[in-house]
């Protein structure tokens, strides 16, 4: 298994600001992943995120609005930038062990980001 | 592309009666398949996972889950309900090494 721990676990933002989580990991991991959850709505993946290199963004999400950092092989940030209501959301870091034939994913408790 | 698609984003049952909650996939190769929950206001837990070493999978909680090659179905069911299974359930896929939800369905569970 693996232990996540996420930065903060919720917060009120003004919207224009921006709002930088953290996450860390208990062990060296390749690949980290950041999702959204939307209230009511399923886990949307942002980005992957590998250590040394650009984040790989999925469709409908862009750097300049979700920039990500990796700086060693435990730890990311997800910003969220020039914040609005619609970026109310559920924010997930998730990281995956390689069981040889399939993949298992792991996930920090999430950051609840109200946007005023 | 792999992915999964849940029938019904809300499912009520009563305390002490089956859970059924449908999932079918979309894949041209068995996928690996994964049922997670997510409690009110927690993190996700997984379930349980196919792999292709047995089509009936077992998972937490008494949960289980049938892999149907046939129906491309992977439904997650439980003989009887407890109140503490109310939750948001969600099917995933393994995809290119990166994990795809489906939209959620979420039981309630009636006394």
């Amino acid at each position: 298994s693996a232990v996540i721990s996420q930065k903060p676990s919720r917060d009120i933002c003004q919207r224009g600001t921006s709002l930088t989580i953290q996450c860390q990991v208990d062990s060296q991991v390749t690949m980290m992943f950041w999702y959204r959850q939307q209230p009511g709505q399923s886990l949307t993946l942002i980005a992957t995120a590998n250590q040394g290199s650009e984040a790989t963004y999925e469709s409908g999400f862009v750097i300049d609005k979700f920039p990500i950092s990796r700086p060693n092989l435990t730890f990311s940030t997800l910003t969220v930038s020039n914040m609005s209501p619609e970026d109310s959301s559920i924010y997930l870091c998730s990281v995956e062990r390689d069981r040889g034939y399939h993949t298992e994913a792991f996930f920090g408790q999430g950051t609840r980001l109200t946007v005023v | 592309a792999q992915s999964v698609t849940q029938l019904g984003s809300h499912v009520s049952v009563s305390e002490g009666a089956l859970v059924l909650l449908r999932c079918n996939y979309s894949s041209s190769v068995p996928p690996y398949l994964f049922w997670y929950v997510q409690y009110p206001n927690q993190g996700l837990q997984l379930l349980l996972k196919y792999t292709s070493a047995a089509t009936l999978v077992k998972g937490i909680n008494g949960f289980e889950a049938e892999f149907k090659k046939s129906e491309t179905s992977f439904h997650l069911t439980k003989p009887s309900a407890h109140m503490s299974d109310a939750a948001e359930y969600f099917c995933a896929v393994d995809r290119d090494d990166k994990i795809i939800f489906g939209k959620g369905t979420r039981l309630h569970i009636l006394p």
